[in-house]
């Protein structure tokens, strides 16, 4: 159980345009979800943390106008990268908490999202 | 603010040989340490969590708050090791984590 999902896995697209990516708790339902950034060879770098039904956290230097997070669901949450450039390319990945039978703190993440802005 | 550190981004030991993966940490609260491994191919995930006190596929881990470490140890290492192995903190009663920048380690048979 505790099977996170994300779609989709790679996109590219042209620079000025707008990307979503939907991350989803296939099999439980997620009081948080989380979402990270991971450049090439670097860590996971958490960018936000997002609850169902309420705005997100975002961290320092994250520009939460530049990355819309929504958490519509226990299930569901999707971020877009609005107006990519290519200094948005990286690898995204989701991440949700919050199973059943799970302590309150164990993430679960999804394969994750590779992102190319030409 | 917190802050984890791995100091090693490559360790590389023989099959059989015993491992481990560096992990220190600055946070003014308690905090909550895990390990996350990241197989070829494959997610992240929970490997061991310090206050479960577990031993994992043989690795342990002891959370030294007088050091602020959290060693990830293997007395043996086997080629199913290979991997990337992330440390993480948590803040007190928070469950975002914090990652250290991650320590591929290649067992070589």
């Amino acid at each position: 159980g505790a099977v996170v999902s994300q779609h989709p896995s790679r996109v590219i697209c042209k620079s000025g345009t707008s990307v979503k990516i939907e991350c989803r708790s296939l099999d439980f339902q997620a009081t948080t979800m989380f979402w990270y950034r991971q450049f090439p060879k670097q860590s996971l770098m958490l960018m936000a943390t997002s609850n169902e039904g309420s705005k997100a956290t975002y961290e320092q230097g994250v520009e939460k106008d530049k990355f819309l997070i929504n958490h519509a669901s226990l299930t569901l949450s999707t971020l877009t990268v609005t107006s990519a450039h290519p200094e948005d390319s990286s690898f995204y990945i989701c991440s949700a908490a919050g199973a059943s039978g799970y302590s309150y703190n164990e993430q679960f993440f999804g394969p994750g999202t590779r992102l190319t802005v030409l | 603010a917190q802050r984890v550190t791995q100091p090693e981004k490559l360790l590389s030991v023989f099959k059989g040989a015993p491992v481990e993966l560096k992990c220190n940490y600055s946070y003014s609260g308690s905090p909550e340490l895990f390990w996350y491994v990241q197989y070829s191919r494959q997610r992240l995930q929970l490997l061991l969590r310090h206050i479960s006190r577990e031993s994992i596929k043989g690795f342990t881990a002891d959370l030294n708050k007088g050091e602020t470490s959290f060693h990830l140890k293997k007395p043996f290492a086997q080629e199913e090791d290979s991997a990337m192995y992330y440390c993480a903190l948590s803040q007190t009663g928070a469950n975002n984590l914090f990652f250290g920048t991650g320590t591929r380690l290649t067992v070589i048979p």
